[in-house]
């Protein structure tokens, strides 16, 4: 089956620094996608990664292992606006670039 | 300005009674999906098209039909809306290729009654 799990809520302190997780088991892989949802908001794309290793945007990174099934995504000198969902989502190879399978989730909340 | 337009934003209606959320987007892309997403379950795909003329079913696409007749809109067809289908929906478009993000409209939520 296809499976996608991240942590449901994490909390962290402004200015500091976060890992998001999320862990995969789908029927193929063409890449894993990170995407940002503020609340009552579409969701807007943060980061792909298809390769081992580590992607850097900024204050946002994000890794990558095939042979584990896993990402994380990295938030660097957090800020009050990054309170936000954060969604994992993983191309599956069987329907050629169309389907990404979403996970639940992440609700990040940034505390003074 | 580059965008994925949906309409309406909100609405409230009876189960039943036939409904069509449109979807439009300027950028020429050849992909387009419809998702709803609901809480505790995260985004779930409905219905796609990777071109005109050519749709699929996602993984949730019971109760509802699609067209894909020009390049540019995606409509998300509800023929006898049911409660259960009360959620907040999503279209989204992309440009072909995996590593392409798909780009998101504002959202559309449906309140049947």
């Amino acid at each position: 089956g296809q499976n996608i799990d991240q942590p449901t809520e994490m909390t962290a302190t402004e200015g500091a620094i976060v890992q998001i997780n999320c862990t995969y088991q789908t029927s193929g892989f063409n890449g894993l996608f990170w995407y940002q949802q503020h609340a009552g908001e579409a969701p807007t794309f943060l980061s792909y990664n298809v390769l081992d290793g580590l992607e850097e945007k900024g204050r946002f990174s994000s890794f990558l292992s095939r042979s584990k099934g896993y990402s994380y995504l990295l938030l660097k000198e957090l800020q009050m606006k990054d309170s936000a969902s954060y969604l994992c989502a993983v191309r599956d190879r069987d329907n050629q670039g169309g389907k990404l399978i979403f996970g639940q989730g992440t609700e990040l909340s940034v505390k003074p | 300005e580059a965008q994925v337009t949906q309409n309406p934003r909100y609405l409230i209606t009876v189960t039943g009674k036939k409904l069509t959320v449109t979807c439009s987007q300027n950028m020429n892309h050849e992909y387009m999906s419809w998702y709803r997403q609901d809480p505790g379950l995260g985004l779930r795909q409905i219905y796609y098209s990777m071109n005109v003329e050519v749709t699929d079913k996602g993984d949730v696409p019971e109760g509802y039909k699609v067209s894909r007749k020009e390049k540019r809109n995606f409509p998300l067809i509800l023929e006898s809306p049911s409660p259960n289908q009360t959620s907040l929906y999503f279209c989204a478009s992309s440009q072909h290729g995996s590593n392409q993000p798909q780009h998101f409209g504002d959202g559309t939520r449906l309140s049947i009654l």
